[in-house]
Formats: C-alpha cells, sequence, structure tokens
C-alpha cells in the first residue's frame, strides 16, 4: 500500500532564515505531487505541483521554491522566510484520480 | 478557473442527526468531486469522492450526490456521532483528479452528545 511521509512535523524558525520541508512517498511510481500550505482556521492553498521528475508548476508568486529531484521526493524550499509564511504545509500525491495527504508540518515564524 | 463555494461554515447538530454540507462549483469541465476530513492537527483524509458519470454514491453513514446541470454536490451525513466532529472540504477538478484541487474554505461540524 501507499505511504506518506513529511518531515519535520513541527517547525519553529526566525524571520530571514531558509526552510526545507520533504516529503516522501512509498509504493507508487511517477505520482502527481502536491504542496499545500494552509492558513490557521483557513482552507488549502495549493502552492507548487508535480507531474513528472524536475517539473514544476507554480500557483502562487511567493518567496518559497519546490523542487522534484526523485520519482517519489518532493521539497519545499525558501531562501527567507516570512512572518506570513506561517501555517499547515501538506505534502499531497495522487496517480490516476483520487489526492492523498501527507500528516503535515506546522510552520510558525517568529 | 475553477471556483468552489461550501455552505455552511460550521454546522452543529445533536447526535444521531443528519448533517448535510453543500457545495457549488463554476468550471463545468469539473468532473471529479471528492469530500474530506480534516482533524485537528492531521492532514486531511479522503473520505468518499464522486465522478460526473454518476449521481450518488453511498459508503456506510456517508453519501454524496451530484447535479452537473445545476454544478453543485452535497455531502450527507447520517446518523452523526461525535467522531464525526471535525473539519470537512469539498473540492473539484478536471481529469479525474489528475489536474489539481480546487478546495472549498470548509465546513466546521460538531456533533453533540
Amino acid at each position: 500500500s501507499q505511504t506518506i511521509h513529511q518531515w519535520p512535523a513541527t517547525l519553529v524558525q526566525p524571520v530571514g532564515s531558509p526552510l526545507s520541508l520533504e516529503c516522501t512517498v512509498e509504493g507508487t511510481s511517477n505520482p502527481n505531487l502536491y504542496w499545500y500550505r494552509q492558513a490557521a482556521g483557513r482552507g488549502l492553498q495549493l502552492l507548487f505541483y508535480s507531474v513528472g521528475i524536475g517539473q514544476i508548476s507554480s500557483e502562487v508568486p511567493q518567496n518559497l521554491s519546490a523542487s522534484r529531484p526523485q520519482d517519489r521526493q518532493f521539497i519545499l524550499s525558501s531562501k527567507k522566510l516570512l512572518l506570513s509564511d506561517s501555517g499547515f504545509y501538506l505534502c499531497a500525491w495522487s496517480v490516476a484520480g483520487g489526492v492523498f495527504f501527507g500528516p503535515g508540518t506546522r510552520l510558525t515564524v517568529l | 478557473g475553477e471556483n468552489v463555494e461550501q455552505h455552511p461554515s460550521t454546522l452543529s447538530v445533536q447526535e444521531g442527526d443528519s448533517a448535510v454540507i453543500k457545495c457549488t462549483y463554476s468550471d463545468s469541465a469539473s468532473n471529479y468531486f471528492p469530500w474530506y476530513k480534516q482533524e485537528l492537527g492531521k492532514g486531511p483524509q479522503l473520505i468518499i469522492d464522486i465522478r460526473s458519470n454518476v449521481g450518488e454514491k453511498k459508503d456506510q453513514r456517508i453519501a454524496v450526490t451530484l447535479n452537473k446541470t445545476a454544478k453543485h454536490f452535497s455531502l450527507h451525513i447520517t446518523e452523526t456521532q461525535p467522531e464525526d466532529s471535525a473539519v470537512y472540504f469539498c473540492a473539484a477538478s478536471r481529469d479525474s483528479g489528475n489536474t489539481p484541487l480546487v478546495f472549498g474554505k470548509g465546513t466546521r461540524l460538531s456533533v453533540i452528545a
């Protein structure tokens, strides 16, 4: 069966520091991969999605970037965090329909 | 692009009663409509989905209906239990879910024992 992992689970970072969040999927090949962000008490905002290695589509212009160095690995990065980057970051995968989310990373920028 | 509206934003029901959450979508090309349940501090969990070639789908106490003409779909939970309390999200996409989902803003359901 398929499994999706995200780490770290929680992160507290100062403003201006870099960020790297990692997501890996097991048990499937060539999945579509997604990064979503959820602000406190709000809905899900699509940040990036990828249909293959090295293929990244950005939905929202911001100081975040994404990379897909391997088929089942998706990384979310920032060179300098802003206060507004705080939120719950969710990685998700899909193959032939059905989108499944990981456990999320709670990021607090102070 | 697609826009998904979800109502109500909060819903309180007595244990054992039914709960209904409604969503409308704007893109007539959307053909995949999933529902997610999100418990506090966790990622959303897919609980049921429906594709545009059917009008209704049931899974035990949960059912989803789709009206393509009116471009709306609904989640029905019968015999609600306290563990049904969570935030529920509807979503829509084209290409049977192979394009990114567009989500509604969520409904916080509280089941009162």
